[in-house]
């Protein structure tokens, strides 16, 4: 069963160029999501947590500046800027509440190539 | 800051031998603690969990004991198939059941079988 479906799920980046990914939540019981970057080596990191529409956070890394929007219940959004190296960016949720609250459960990701 | 170190780079094994990946980890509090499975052109999948001391987590023939003396949680199966290659990620959280998606990556290990 599909929990997130993210697009686009892969994207050619003109160095310089901004690039919009969005996320959307198929399943309620897991209101809490987040974004994390893998990057070329394949390490996982985590950007952002954000719980209620409205949220909005920015982050810069090494590589990329991020800037992160919770739109509803059901969306999230996340900017990409200044991109030097390709990585690929991955939507999650988790139930947030319970013993389990914090188990992450994946989309299939987008993929950004720097041209 | 907490960290997860797990058995570097590449491990590779003929059909029907005995799994093992490291994971040794470093935290504050007592965290739970994760496994995660990546195949290729996919987002990362969640394998099983731990919370406490001793508590094993287990899945499709894999397991780990959480181990809070020795702090690791190193992932075991008895008999691996070619449907077992794949990268193997171990994780922790810092904030066990209070629904943070923070979670701390290893920088994963790549199981193959030989041909």
């Amino acid at each position: 069963v599909t929990l997130l479906e993210q697009n686009p799920r892969w994207r050619l980046v003109p160095r310089g160029q901004a690039v919009n990914l969005r996320c959307i939540l198929k399943n309620s019981q897991y209101p809490w999501m987040s974004w994390y970057q893998q990057d070329l080596q394949k390490q996982l990191q985590w950007l952002f947590t954000l719980r209620s529409p409205g949220d909005k956070e920015v982050k810069s890394l090494p590589g990329a500046d991020y800037l992160a929007t919770r739109v509803t219940d059901t969306e999230l959004r996340l900017q990409v800027a200044n991109m030097s190296q390709g990585r690929t960016l991955y939507c999650t949720c988790s139930p947030g509440t319970g013993g389990a609250g914090n188990t992450l459960y994946f989309g299939e990701g987008s993929r950004l190539i720097v041209v | 800051g907490d960290s997860v170190t797990q058995t570097e780079g590449q491990v590779a094994l003929s059909e029907e031998d005995f799994l093992t990946i490291h994971c040794n980890y470093s935290a504050s509090g007592y965290p739970a603690l994760f496994w995660y499975v990546q195949y290729p052109g996919e987002g990362p999948q969640f394998l099983f969990r731990a919370s406490r001391d001793k508590e094993k987590g287990s899945s499709r023939g894999f397991e780990a004991t959480y181990n809070k003396e020795a702090t690791s949680f190193h992932l075991q199966k008895a008999s691996v198939q070619e449907s077992d290659s794949a990268v193997y990620y171990c994780a922790l959280s810092d904030l066990p059941g209070t629904g943070s998606n923070r979670l701390t990556f290893g920088k994963g290990t790549k199981f193959s079988l030989i041909p």
